[in-house]
């Protein structure tokens, strides 16, 4: 089925140890996005690219870092990991440049816990 | 104070109710709204885009106060399946991007 495809769904790391989340889309859009989702605090942006070949950052960026790797994927790296960073992580693309005149495609999330 | 505001309820509605969730946004040139729904621990789907003249999708209709910076979503005939959390979504007028509420929890009880 056409989509985001997030992995993986679920992942538990010990404090300062890394990991990367992987995003990709077969939609052909050219923006994609980095959420995360904690209880009472809605969605907040990590990171987004709004082409191949471009990042920026959202509200909360400190401890992540993106890469574009081409138009399909896009990875959400945690460097050295801490307990705040535990949440739901959700990626996302879009058809049109952020401003989401039609939406946006949701991954399933990745469930992550840091001890 | 939030870019988008959401009373988080819970709404505990019987079924067959009409029940309404408003949203408040705090920038005057979002051009771009949406309510988007979210089951338990899934991700979240578009439902419906809300347009300055209003706009209906079966049970389901959107109002947009631009004045006011207020967005609604009402609900006729609540089945049990329309339990979920709803999103209102704004656009960023800065960086394009779309800003999230915290959502509005319904539970629709037989």
């Amino acid at each position: 089925n056409a989509g985001v495809t997030q992995t993986p769904k679920f992942q538990v790391l010990k404090t300062g140890q890394s990991m990367t989340l992987q995003c990709a889309q077969d939609m052909n859009h050219n923006s994609m996005y980095w959420y995360r989702q904690d209880p009472g605090m809605g969605l907040r942006l990590i990171y987004y690219s709004a082409s191949e070949g471009t990042t920026d950052k959202g509200e909360v960026p400190n401890g992540y870092n993106v890469s574009r790797l081409n138009k399909r994927e896009f990875s959400l790296r945690l460097e050295s990991a801490a307990p705040s960073q535990t949440s739901v992580y959700f990626c996302a693309s879009s058809e049109v440049t952020g401003t989401g005149g039609f939406g946006y495609t949701f991954g399933s999330g990745t469930r992550l816990t840091v001890v | 104070r939030k870019e988008v505001e959401q009373d988080p309820g819970p709404f505990n509605v019987p079924e067959g109710a009409t029940v309404a969730f408003n949203c408040t946004y705090s920038n005057s040139a979002s051009q771009s709204f949406f309510w988007y729904r979210q089951d338990c621990r899934k991700e979240p789907k578009l439902l419906m885009s809300v347009y300055s003249s209003g706009n209906e999708d079966g049970r389901f209709t959107a109002q947009l106060n631009r004045a006011s910076q207020y967005i609604s979503l009402l609900i006729r005939d609540s089945k049990l399946s329309d339990s979920a959390t709803y999103l209102c979504v704004v656009n960023a007028p800065y960086g394009n991007k779309l800003v999230f509420g915290a959502g509005t929890i319904l539970r629709v009880k037989s």
